[in-house]
């Protein structure tokens, strides 16, 4: 089936610096991606939808010019965190609209996730 | 407004059946997911409801009502690795979750 990768799978940073998120459909075009947040024993928070050659668009609450997202290809988008404080620690996880021949819908796929950790 | 209802918590044991209900008030209905979210782990797709009535794959089955705006997932013959958190979704012009339902599983 279609696959989602997500790299690094675990970043542990220092507060002030910046960390870069990967997604990746593996086996699939996706134009729109969407980046989740979620801390422990919550549900997903949609932090943004992004566009394959245009700007994301953020939920409200979400600071855009915090988490920098760009989605260069059909294949790729990147969640920067910019200067990262200890209260962005979280479970990062990205998920891409697809269709494959085994389902007549648009289907999601997510990512593994990607565990952030300032200190 | 968007708003998606099921129980925070359920316990069920071994072998035995559980049902976990959603209701939902969204602004548009494009289909219903169920996700199944171990801790730590990002979500795994269940099912996908569009069309009203009974969808069964196996031990699970999804039942969606579009005119009451409910729906709910099935689990049979309970297992140990079925502890973890259900997740009701709704597409819109996005995917909207429910806060998730965490089900413990006792032997």
């Amino acid at each position: 089936g279609a696959v989602v990768s997500q790299h690094p799978s675990r970043v542990i940073c220092k507060s002030g610096t910046s960390v870069k998120i990967e997604c990746r459909s593996l086996d699939f075009q996706a134009t729109t991606m969407f980046w989740y947040r979620q801390f422990p024993k919550k549900s997903l928070m949609l932090m943004a939808t992004s566009n394959e050659g245009s700007k994301a668009t953020y939920e409200q609450g979400v600071e855009k010019d915090k988490f920098l997202i760009n989605h260069a290809s059909l294949t790729l988008s990147t969640l920067t965190v910019t200067s990262a404080h200890p209260e962005d620690s979280s479970f990062y996880i990205c998920s891409a609209n697809g269709e494959t021949a085994a389902s007549s819908y648009n289907e999601q796929f997510f990512g593994p996730g990607t565990r952030l950790t300032v200190l | 407004g968007q708003n998606i209802d099921q129980p925070t918590e359920m316990t069920a044991t071994e072998g035995a059946i559980v049902q976990i209900n959603c209701t939902y008030q969204t602004s548009g209905f494009n289909g219903l997911f169920w996700y199944q979210q171990h801790a730590g782990e990002a979500p795994t797709f269940l099912s996908y409801n569009v069309l009203d009535g009974l969808e069964e794959k196996g031990r699970f089955s999804s039942f969606l009502s579009r005119s009451k705006g409910y729906s709910y997932l099935l689990l049979k013959e309970l297992q140990m690795k079925d502890s973890a958190s259900y997740l009701c979704a709704v597409l819109d012009d996005k995917i909207i979750f429910g806060k998730g339902t965490r089900l413990h599983i006792l032997p």
